[in-house]
């Protein structure tokens, strides 16, 4: 596709809950990312892949964060037993190469209640 | 480290004025620079960059922005705001040979009709 296409754009999951977000990069794209906007605007990056292996994953609290990106599916992340600080909206974006601009998703907002 | 400042908060200015959102970036080496536009609740849509070149870029929508290394700064410009221009504006950077982005905190732009 044309854009990146994030699933769902809102998700509720009860504190202990599993959460697990979905993205489609542009077709090809080589290079997708995932990044956590919190309040004030900050933007946190949790992952990178290089196709379907992880390129950069030194930014992900990995006790409950995983992702993936396998051909022919959709990208994912997911979070195993949400906690409240997990509240943020997930970008999900991808790029051609790694000095290309990156094109972002709509977001997926994450409320843990 | 790679990082941005973003140095206000918001940014006012009248329909018709000319608008500039400042960005002032750190990074070893030479940097890719970015800027980006979030309207609420959507993703962010890319708008310029730098990555080699002419100092002066141009982007989405009239803007443009000027790359100065000894400033180490990337101010975005646009010669005469449209309300529609009121939105939330990211500058980030990118090191060369690293893969994530670094985000300033945002800039508020309202345009006042």
């Amino acid at each position: 596709g044309e854009e990146v296409a994030q699933t769902p754009k809102h998700l509720v999951r009860g504190e202990g809950q599993k959460a697990k977000l979905y993205c489609a990069p542009i077709k090809g794209h080589s290079y997708v990312f995932w990044y956590q906007q919190v309040l004030k605007n900050e933007f946190k990056f949790l992952i990178s892949f290089q196709n379907e292996n992880v390129f950069d994953e030194t930014g992900m609290p990995k006790e409950r964060f995983s992702a993936k990106c396998l051909p022919n599916s959709p990208c994912s992340l997911e979070i195993q037993a949400t906690k409240l600080e997990d509240s943020a909206v997930y970008f999900c974006a991808s790029s051609q190469k790694l000095n290309t601009e990156a094109f972002f998703g709509q977001g997926t907002r994450l409320t843990v209640v | 480290a790679q990082s941005v400042a973003q140095p206000e908060d918001q940014v006012n200015v009248a329909e018709g004025n000319p608008l500039t959102v400042k960005c002032t970036y750190s990074v070893s080496g030479n940097p890719y620079l970015f800027w980006y536009v979030q309207y609420p609740n959507r993703g962010l849509q890319f708008l310029l960059k730098y990555i080699t070149g002419d100092n002066l870029v141009k982007g989405s929508y009239g803007f443009e922005a000027e790359f100065n290394k000894s400033q180490t700064s990337f101010h975005l410009k646009k010669p005469s705001a449209l309300v529609s221009d009121s939105a939330l504006y990211f500058c980030a950077v990118r090191e060369r040979g690293n893969n994530r982005l670094a985000f300033g905190k945002g800039n508020q732009v309202v345009v006042i009709p």
